[in-house]
């Protein structure tokens, strides 16, 4: 059964700061990974989508890595601000079926003091 | 604007009373998901629809129903059946297809039930 563990729970930093937010998975057996950030009371708003067969993926300051074989992904942010201060939720796409079946870590609470 | 919307944002119910949470989507998405979030848990996967007129369980469907009558509409039932109600559920979108695509996801709804 594939289980998702992001490390740590919460963070908090100085602004400016780079930091690296970890995801694990335990079956390598997947589609892709998505990262996502959500704010206090909102949705999920999806940040960036690595597919199996990639290494990385880059969006502005994000930087987000996939590592199948270990079962790591990684995800970096450059030059933190006080409004990169939200949950970010790793999922990995389970392989099997018809389905496009997303499970989910419990997610890093990051605080950027100003 | 494309997007998913939910609603209503927060929803207050007695307990042993049914209530259907709304989702919409015109991204013109065939799959769309169902998901409940507790505090200090990921995201668990209730429901979810690959075409109109069909849909399938996911981990936690008891006390749930769902419908799928129309492509852009997936509303969701919460019955009397499910024991701790008390959640926050969002509704996601993707194209169709397993594995390569991102989901999209709504602003959720906070379900109260005392």
């Amino acid at each position: 059964k594939q289980e998702v563990t992001q490390i740590p729970a919460a963070l908090s930093v100085p602004e400016g700061e780079n930091l690296v937010l970890n995801c694990s998975f335990t079956d390598s057996a997947i589609y892709n990974l998505q990262w996502f950030r959500q704010d206090p009371g909102k949705g999920l708003t999806s940040l960036l989508l690595i597919q199996s067969s990639q290494r990385e993926q880059t969006s502005g300051r994000l930087n987000a890595s996939l590592d199948k074989s270990s079962g790591r992904s990684t995800l970096y942010i450059a030059a933190s601000q006080p409004g990169d201060s939200a949950t970010y939720l790793c999922a990995v796409n389970v392989l099997g079926g018809a389905t496009n079946k997303l499970i989910f870590g419990t997610g890093t609470l990051l605080a950027v003091q100003p | 604007d494309g997007g998913i919307t939910q609603s209503p944002k927060y929803l207050f119910r007695k307990e042993g009373q049914n209530v259907t949470l709304s989702c919409e989507q015109n991204l013109n998405h065939d799959a769309m998901y169902w998901y409940r979030q507790d505090p200090g848990q990921g995201l668990r996967l209730i429901y979810y629809s690959q075409i109109v007129n069909d849909f399938q369980k996911g981990d936690i469907a008891e006390g749930y129903s769902v419908s799928r009558e129309k492509k852009e509409s997936f509303p969701l039932t919460v019955t009397s059946a499910q024991k701790n109600p008390t959640a926050f559920y969002l509704c996601a979108s993707s194209p169709p297809g397993a594995g390569a695509y991102e989901q999209y996801f709504g602003p959720g709804t906070r379900l109260t039930v005392t």
